[in-house]
């Protein structure tokens, strides 16, 4: 059973067009939810950690914000520069172990 | 500098063969962590070694050995490579502590696209 599920699987923006991501997950005890970006042929690139329901972090156009149940990546006014497959990640146990969702492929056109 | 680097970045074989894949941090992390990414982009974690103890092993074929012979160095070496084994594959690391999430952020290296024909 997939404990963290990713949607839309791909979405096309035009430039300016804002939009969010969708991340669920059903793990029980949630000790943290990590939003990386993936760019073709190169490893995910770490941009946010959430921890606690109401936790909202920014960075550029981007904003995270997370739920008990799911956590949202808001693209505000999207660059194409944008472009990429992020991913979302969540930690359950006291190691490092992170299960991944499969990611959503955004790209932004001019 | 390149804080994880994996070598080779591509890796191509015949079935049957054995590989291995070098990843080196510069972070000073004490973890360091194997994950594959398949054809469909699922990134799933096959390891993680802490300190050089063996903390993370995930239901992997057991053709697949990890070793780290400090905390700076995991290798992955295969066994009998299987054309199911083709993916990429990814090495991270974090200074990792069981009580603070907040160091678990996981800096990834490049990948190694690795093809058995």
């Amino acid at each position: 059973e997939d404990q963290v599920t990713q949607s839309p699987e791909a979405l096309r923006l035009q430039e300016g067009e804002s939009s969010s991501l969708n991340c669920s997950y059903t793990v029980s005890g949630l000790r943290g939810l990590f939003w990386y970006r993936q760019d073709p042929g190169k490893g995910p690139e770490f941009l946010f950690t959430l921890y606690s329901a109401g936790e909202e972090k920014e960075k550029e156009r981007l904003k995270a914000t997370l739920t008990k149940k799911e956590s949202f990546l808001h693209i505000t006014a999207p660059k194409p520069e944008d472009s990429a497959t992020y991913l979302c990640a969540v930690q359950e146990g006291s190691w490092g172990k992170l299960q991944f969702g499969a990611g959503t492929q955004v790209v932004v056109t001019p | 500098d390149t804080a994880v680097s994996q070598t080779p970045k591509y890796l191509v074989t015949q079935m049957g063969n054995d590989k291995s894949i070098k990843c080196e941090q510069n972070l000073g992390h004490d973890t360091m962590y194997w994950y594959k990414q398949d054809s469909k982009k699922f990134l799933k974690i096959m390891f993680s070694y802490n300190n050089k103890e063996l903390i993370i092993n995930e239901t992997v074929p057991n053709r697949f050995s990890p070793k780290s012979p400090d905390k700076a160095h995991l290798n992955l070496h295969i066994n009998s490579l299987e054309l199911g084994d083709s993916a990429v594959y990814f090495c991270a690391s974090s200074q990792d502590h069981p009580l603070a999430v907040a160091k678990n952020i996981q800096y990834f290296g490049a990948g190694t696209r690795l093809s058995v024909l």
